[in-house]
């Protein structure tokens, strides 16, 4: 019961940015959207999250379209260290788990 | 954010025998944690939600009589894989939730089982 769609794989190269695509076309008012990354053999790691307003931290940014059934994930200068496979995850704020998908493997290139 | 530490790392067994994972927050309290497994090339899937001092609650499809999770503790989850068969063979990852508002779930490093 997925509720997100995202592509299987990208590249990117290092030092450009890199925008991860994500639709939840079924996404309820009180659902956020949350971006995790794993690399290779490690636990997941938390990225950032949204509900309407695009979000920026240190890692990323969110955006997130008006009608909320799709959001980018934008690294702005990947490097090699970005490499990993990026969950995107909707979830009801007062629900703890997090149901993962297949997510997207990004492979940054030199 | 959480530290959140997982021991051991990797552990290797013979078939039949039972292995205890531990997964510790270092640096804050959590009523709750998560346990997951993930096979080779798969996603994370949730086996259970670890509640401190109450019963584990298990995901449709996990046993609880082979994973036996125990919440003792603010600060400790196990996870006993017991009489493991080499399909239990996978990485195990657990994550803790802080709760008060903060919705984030931060994660252990993961421990590899293998069982030959």
């Amino acid at each position: 019961d997925a509720k997100t769609t995202q592509p299987p794989s990208m590249d990117c190269a290092e030092g450009r940015a890199a925008n991860l695509p994500c639709n939840h076309s079924t996404i309820s008012g009180n659902e956020y959207v949350y971006w995790y990354r794993q690399i290779h053999s490690q636990g997941p790691q938390y990225i950032i999250h949204g509900l309407k307003n695009n979000e920026t931290n240190e890692m990323a940014s969110l955006i997130i379209t008006e009608d909320r059934k799709s959001s980018t994930l934008i690294l702005p200068h990947a490097t090699l260290r970005d490499t990993a496979v990026y969950y995107c995850i909707v979830r009801d704020n007062n629900d703890y788990k997090l149901s993962f998908g297949a997510g997207t493997t990004v492979t940054v290139r030199a | 954010g959480a530290v959140v530490s997982q021991h051991p790392s990797r552990v290797i067994c013979k078939s039949g025998t039972s292995v205890k994972i531990e997964c510790r927050s270092l640096d804050f309290q959590a009523t709750t944690m998560f346990w997951y497994r993930q096979f080779p090339k798969q996603s994370l899937m949730l086996m259970a939600t670890s509640n401190e001092g109450s019963k584990a609650t298990y995901e449709q499809g996990v046993e609880k009589d082979k994973f036996l999770i125990n919440h003792a503790s603010l600060t400790l989850s196990t996870l006993t894989v017991t009489s493991a068969h080499p399909e239990d063979s996978s990485f195990y990852i657990c994550s803790v939730a802080p709760g008060l508002g903060n919705n984030e779930q931060f994660f252990g490093p993961g421990t590899r089982l293998t069982v030959l």
